[in-house]
């Protein structure tokens, strides 16, 4: 099964908003609201950042948000700061496996 | 706090079996409430689930691995293991345990480990 499918890099400047795309399939994001984001600095774990598509754990910023329309969900960053240059994974469950997007390389300029 | 720590050879051979402990610190694996993953993220690549025990025992995995993997709990409740057989180059990855949520933060990793690198070589 392949995952999900996210853009490899985005960029912005400080104090921007942007957006990353996770398109997915009628069998996972389309179908369950239970898409979650994660964050990766380099040489450490992947941090949870957005659940069940929409939700902040506690202790996140609310600088980050998360959506779905169909077959695609969203992760907004507004207010871009430079710890925010780090790598993000969508990850959804699916009615035949469990999905990871390919990760999307984000930049501030 | 709950903790996840990884465990294990860091080099295997091929055709051996991978075989990898995470320890859960500050909780354990009779809580209903969480699936108890291994996800693995290749050298510069994305990240990979790879299966997942529930305390029940029930196990679910990566269709790509099956046949290849077991996940089972180790004899303290406070241990899960991972077992991949007959690997190759391609199974050279960091390994990662985590929690997935049940009830609530559902099927989300709220809590990782640090993750342990494993090279496959002769």
């Amino acid at each position: 099964q392949s995952a999900l499918t996210q853009p490899a890099s985005v960029s912005g400047s400080p104090g921007q908003s942007i957006t990353i795309s996770c398109t997915g399939t009628s069998s996972d994001v389309g179908i369950y609201n239970l898409v979650s984001w994660y964050q990766q600095h380099p040489g450490k774990a992947p941090k949870l950042m957005i659940y069940e598509v929409s939700k902040r754990p506690s202790g996140v910023s609310n600088r980050f948000s998360g959506s779905k329309s169909g077959n695609t969900a969203s992760l907004t960053i507004s207010g871009l700061q430079a710890e925010d240059e780090a790598d993000y994974y969508c990850y959804s469950y699916g009615s035949s496996s469990r999905l990871f997007g390919g990760g999307t390389k984000l930049t501030v300029l | 706090q709950v903790q996840l720590q990884e465990s294990g050879p860091g080099l295997v051979k091929p055709s051996q079996t991978l075989s990898l402990t995470c320890s859960i610190s500050g909780g354990s694996i009779t809580s209903g409430d969480y699936y108890w993953s291994w996800i693995r993220q290749h050298p510069g690549k994305g990240l990979e689930w790879i299966g997942y025990i529930y305390h029940s025992g029930s196990t679910y995995y990566n269709p790509s691995l099956k046949g290849r993997l077991t996940i089972s709990v180790g004899t303290s409740k406070s241990q899960f293991i991972l077992k991949l057989s007959s690997v190759t180059a391609a199974d050279t990855a960091v390994y990662h345990c985590a929690r997935e949520g049940v009830a609530a933060m559902v099927n989300a990793f709220d809590i990782w480990g640090q993750g342990t690198m494993v090279t496959v070589s002769s």
